[in-house]
């Protein structure tokens, strides 16, 4: 256990269905982040939110909705997906400025139909 | 941040000691050395991380060169559960938030 929940653990959709990702930290920290990981590619990371606000958008599409109502929290909204959509999606979250440790929850195994 | 090279896969046998090197010649003097795990499907579990000195904890030791152009994960009792992808990730404190995993080592820990 990594003090960082993630739920649901799988989630399967189709392309016009709505749904979302919870994260759940319990470690106090201030830093938290999503990252995707597609079959045989390496993490990506796609947002960041330090002390509830997102500092880092790293160009994804707006059918992902990223939400952060305070520090322990961090919502992925899905809507509209596509076929390759389907990942790992990862949260992590990471403590006070001068600590670059992240630690990450299980991950939510998302299948797109 | 660095780049790094890890051997793509190795395989240890149960409760030996395994050894996983990282090369990163070109680290900087500000550039820690993290380590992290992945099981399969699974999130990636930090390890243990270092600067210079050689670091412990409850799951490895690294060791880092003198001229820190290279280090060495340690698991001292290797078990099946310890099966898994290790990235080396080397990144200065303070800077970009994303971590950089490469394509690790798989290390299959077998009976």
């Amino acid at each position: 256990e990594t003090g960082v929940t993630q739920t649901p653990r799988h989630l399967v959709m189709g392309m016009t269905n709505k749904k979302s990702l919870k994260c759940e930290q319990h470690l106090g920290h201030n830093a938290m982040y999503w990252y995707k990981q597609s079959a045989k590619k390496p993490l990506e990371l796609m947002f960041v939110y330090n002390f509830k606000e997102q500092t880092e958008n790293n160009s994804v599409p707006s059918r992902f909705s990223p939400e952060c109502p305070n520090s322990s929290h961090l919502f992925l909204h899905l809507h509209t997906l596509q076929p390759e959509d389907s990942a790992l999606y990862l949260c992590a979250s990471r403590g006070e400025s001068g600590t670059d440790t992240q630690y990450f929850g299980p991950g939510t195994r998302l299948t797109v139909l | 941040d660095a780049k790094t090279t890890q051997p793509p896969s190795m395989d240890c046998a149960e409760g030996r000691a395994a050894n996983l090197p990282c090369n990163h010649s070109t680290i900087s003097g500000n550039e820690y050395v993290y380590w992290y795990r992945q099981i399969h499907s699974q999130g990636p579990q930090y390890i243990i991380h270092g600067l210079k000195n050689n670091e412990t904890n409850e799951m490895a030791s690294l060791i880092i060169t003198e001229d820190r152009k290279s280090s060495t994960l340690i698991l001292p009792h290797a078990t099946l559960r310890d099966t898994a992808v290790y990235y080396c990730i080397v990144r200065a404190q303070g800077g970009s938030e994303k971590l950089v995993f490469g394509k690790g080592t798989k290390l299959t820990v077998n009976p």
